[in-house]
């Protein structure tokens, strides 16, 4: 059945290492998104791509890096350059605003992430 | 700068009543808005949403208002179940861009 996979769940890396978190969906959506929730700021954009190919930044894309060269995957890089890469990491996925229509976003489990 | 503001951070209710999540906004280029419903450690679930072409969208217990003037949109869940305690996520967008700005999120506690 249809959804997007996030994994793994809980994630543990030490300071100064780059880690991938990967995004998957099988939902036929155009459009992906990274976020990340911190206690007590809900969900920011990171990057969001709209079509395969290209992507463009949200509001905190310092230290972070994305690719979409196939439509069903969208994997998100932490660099070293993150300052504060502790966090709970979303991925999302919608239909695209080339194809009309109301443009849900569907979210993943998401992906803890703990940087030591 | 926020441009999408729930105020307040917590709301408790009592199991059967009325619960209502208020939303402001700032971007007047905002012309649809949603609502997701958050567990911990899980991802949202959109909930409903309405178009700036409505003032009212109903689905079951839950009815979203959107006051276009005031820029202030609000969630009435009823009646409230115990099953609703979760983190309320308002979002809106512009119609050229598939981009979510979201809110800070309102945590509900319903009380059996």
């Amino acid at each position: 059945d249809g959804g997007i996979t996030q994994s793994p769940k809980y994630l543990f890396r030490k300071e100064g290492q780059n880690v991938t978190l990967s995004c998957e969906q099988n939902l036929n959506h155009d459009a992906m998104y990274w976020y990340r929730q911190d206690p007590g700021q809900g969900l920011r954009l990171i990057y969001y791509s709209q079509i395969v190919n290209d992507f463009q930044k949200g509001d905190i894309a310092e230290g972070y890096s994305v690719s979409r060269e196939k439509k069903e995957s969208f994997p998100l890089t932490v660099t070293s350059a993150q300052k504060n890469p502790t966090a709970f990491y979303l991925c999302a996925s919608s239909i695209g605003i080339l194809a009309g229509g109301d443009n849900e976003q569907f979210f993943g489990p998401g992906t803890r992430l703990t940087v030591l | 700068d926020q441009q999408v503001k729930q105020n307040s951070p917590s709301l408790s209710v009592q199991e059967g009543r009325i619960s209502i999540l208020n939303c402001d906004y700032t971007n007047s280029m905002f012309d649809y808005f949603l609502w997701y419903k958050k567990y911990p450690a899980e991802g949202p679930t959109f909930l409903i949403s309405i178009s700036s072409i409505k003032d009212k969208n109903e689905d079951g217990r839950f009815t979203v208002f959107l006051n276009k003037s005031a820029k202030h949109l609000s969630l009435h869940i009823v009646p409230s179940q115990p099953g609703d305690s979760a983190v309320y996520f308002c979002a809106a967008r512009s119609d050229w861009n598939s981009k979510l700005t979201f809110g800070k999120g309102i945590t509900l506690s319903v009380r059996p």
